[in-house]
């Protein structure tokens, strides 16, 4: 049973335009909601986090949006560039729990100069 | 670089073979995560270890074990290997049990 789902294997956006990654998640007990960034041959790299008490969290070129009521969230990326082609992996949790992060499949972005 | 490191880069065995997987976590983090990322998977969590003692368990075989050593580094031993457990393997660290994760480079286990 995915608790987390991203249910785009894949994404192509023209440089400069806006990329949508979305997220869907089952476990109504998940409260924090983190989105991971990987390159090939690297380790997942942190990108950006919201609680369940936001709606959205932003950093730079990078804001994540959380609809509680739908279970989803997404993550925006304005303007993207060709660097921002990588995997996206959304992971969520019970942060009151000190459950383990689960994780959806990845989708990957590909930004098209 | 996250401060995170992993050896071997890659590793291939056989079947039945037992390998140790290693892990250095980040400076000052006391939280060590495995987690196993196979063939369109996301990433599934195996253990994780919190100043020693193990704090958390996910789907990890019976033939998987971990420990994490008085120095924080941790090892994760994969026996009587098959082939559905070549993999990506990473681990992860944290300041603490609620932090963000730092994740490793990988090792990419091949069983033939």
């Amino acid at each position: 049973d995915q608790q987390v789902k991203q249910n785009s294997p894949s994404l192509s956006v023209q440089e400069g335009r806006i990329s949508i990654l979305n997220c869907d998640y089952t476990n109504s007990m998940f409260d924090y909601f983190l989105w991971y960034k990987k390159y090939p041959a690297e380790g997942p790299t942190f990108l950006i986090s919201i609680s369940s008490i936001k709606d959205k969290n932003e950093d730079g070129r990078f804001t994540v949006f959380l609809n509680k009521s739908a279970k989803h969230l997404s993550l925006h990326i304005v303007p993207s560039q060709p660097g921002d082609s990588a995997v996206y992996f959304c992971a969520a949790k019970d942060f009151s729990g000190n459950t383990p992060l689960v994780f959806g499949k990845g989708t990957r972005l590909s930004v098209i100069a | 670089d996250s401060g995170v490191t992993q050896t071997p880069k890659h590793l291939i065995t056989a079947t039945g073979q037992r390998v140790t997987l290693r892990c250095s976590p980040r400076s000052g983090d006391l939280s060590v995560y495995w987690y196993q990322q196979s063939l369109d998977q996301g990433l599934q969590f195996l253990i994780q270890y919190y100043n020693g003692e193990e704090r958390a368990k996910g789907n990890i075989l019976e033939r998987f074990s971990a420990q994490q050593f008085p120095d924080l580094h941790s090892e994760l031993n994969l026996s009587s290997l098959e082939l559905g457990d070549s993999a990506l393997y990473f681990c992860a660290s944290s300041v603490a049990l609620q932090e963000t994760q730092y994740f490793g480079p990988g090792t990419r286990l091949l069983v033939l």
